[in-house]
């Protein structure tokens, strides 16, 4: 059985341009919420989706944006890109919309040049 | 929002001694306490969780401890060993529903052979 799967693993942008990140959930598992890691520093949450809806969202600006697919899978998507958002993105899946049973993916390790 | 506060940052014990790791969380509504370890370049990993109907859970060399009305929880690995060595993160969650989870800013711990 799969994990969490996450694409690219990394990625190089530079400053103003877009990315998408791509994350594909545990089969059978609904939801999907993106943490972005800064190197040293805990993983801070920027989306939560369930059932292809937003049910949560974090303290980022509306640079970030995501949605979930009818398969459950997930894009998060990033404009205007700035140095500070390189980072390690990680992708969790769970069934339910918890906190309770995260999966993590390997994550996408995006650099801004 | 919650807030979650880690401490050491970094913690060096000697094979075989005990590693302690403490965390404080700010909001009381949080009942959910995973743990996960990361080692270098891997994504996170669940290693333990508590829920807030327990005072202390245990899995093999690992325990954890809570306390809900100081509002602080802690990991205790036993019996160190070189493969413990990782980047260990503390967090919380509301746990039911559309709950984030927050996480610590995470402790590097290192086993000396």
């Amino acid at each position: 059985d799969a994990g969490v799967t996450q694409s690219p693993t990394h990625l190089i942008k530079t400053r103003g341009q877009h990315v998408t990140l791509r994350c594909s959930p545990i089969s059978g598992h609904k939801s999907v919420s993106w943490y972005q890691q800064v190197l040293g520093q805990g993983p801070q949450f920027i989306f939560q989706y369930y059932e292809k809806e937003e049910r949560g969202r974090g303290n980022f600006p509306d640079r970030f944006s995501a949605r979930q697919f009818p398969n459950y899978s997930s894009e998060l998507n990033v404009n205007a890109l700035l140095l500070g958002d390189s980072a390690l993105y990680l992708c969790a899946s769970s069934f339910s919309g918890s906190g309770r049973g995260y999966t993590f993916g390997s994550g996408t390790r995006l650099t801004v040049v | 929002g919650e807030n979650v506060e880690q401490h050491p940052s970094t913690l060096s014990v000697q094979e075989g001694d005990s590693a302690v790791i403490k965390c404080t969380y700010s909001d009381s509504a949080s009942n959910y306490f995973p743990w996960y370890k990361q080692e270098l370049g891997k994504r996170p990993q669940l290693i333990i969780d508590i829920r807030s109907n327990v005072g202390e859970k245990k899995d093999q060399r690992i325990a954890v401890t809570l306390n809900k009305t100081a509002k602080h929880f802690s990991l205790h690995i036993t019996e160190t060993q070189p493969e413990d060595s990782a980047v260990y993160f503390c967090a919380a969650s509301m746990g039911g529903g559309y709950q984030k989870v927050t996480f610590g800013t995470g402790t590097k711990l290192q086993v000396i052979p």
